[in-house]
């Protein structure tokens, strides 16, 4: 059953605090893709990665296809980073992409 | 360059009736994937069109239907309202389907179903 899940839940995270949100996936897949969704719907795609490492300013997503595991990292944490993020696993069958049920980040100034 | 737009924002029906949800893809997009996501929970797929045929369809009843256009907009129709279908309803645009493209998304509508 191809299955994705997420944790934390709920992350409260001081200013400056360095951040770790997880994902594990059941079996092998295509691509891995990291959003983001503020308050009100809007989805914004951050990353997508099949193997390796990827930053893009102040994140970084990692993937370790062995161990179906995959990391988003938030550095130098900001108020404006307070979000739900959610990470989508494609097994490339029927172009249907498979949503964890997110975390959702508050970030304290 | 446009990004993807969705209308209305926001809408309430009555359970039995029928809606129309609308997708405008990203400029040079010809693949749309519709997005059902009930609160506290991650999106699930409904299905996936590209260029005007269906792609690949999630667990979700005939009475959830759609179209894709020559322009590649969109729509989702649903029959037969039922209170469970109140959810966010987002549609994402791409380049084309699979795992290799990546998805585009719309600021979503609110169906309520009353």
């Amino acid at each position: 059953k191809n299955e994705v899940e997420q944790s934390p839940q709920n992350l409260t995270a001081q200013e400056g605090e360095f951040i770790t949100i997880n994902c594990s996936y059941s079996v092998g897949i295509s691509a891995l893709h990291w959003l983001q969704q503020h308050p009100g719907g809007g989805i914004v795609s951050l990353f997508m990665l099949s193997s390796g490492k990827k930053k893009h300013g102040r994140l970084i997503a990692t993937i370790n296809i062995q161990e179906k595991h995959s990391s988003l990292h938030i550095t130098a944490s900001h108020p404006r980073d307070s979000a739900v993020y959610i990470c989508a696993a494609d097994w490339g069958t029927g172009n249907q992409f498979y949503f964890g049920t997110g975390t959702s980040l508050t970030v304290i100034p | 360059e446009t990004g993807v737009t969705q209308s209305p924002t926001h809408l309430i029906k009555t359970r039995g009736q029928q809606v129309t949800l609308r997708c405008s893809s990203q400029s040079g997009h010809n693949t749309v994937s519709w997005y059902q996501q009930a609160l506290g929970q991650g999106p699930q797929f409904i299905f996936q069109y590209y260029r005007e045929e269906e792609n690949g369809r999630g667990n979700f009843p005939p009475r959830f239907s759609g179209l894709q256009f020559p322009n590649y907009s969109s729509e989702l129709n649903v029959n037969a309202l039922e209170l469970d279908d109140s959810a966010l309803y987002l549609c994402a645009s791409s380049l084309g389907g699979g795992a290799t493209y990546e998805q585009y998304f719309g600021p979503g509508t609110r169906l309520t179903v009353t």
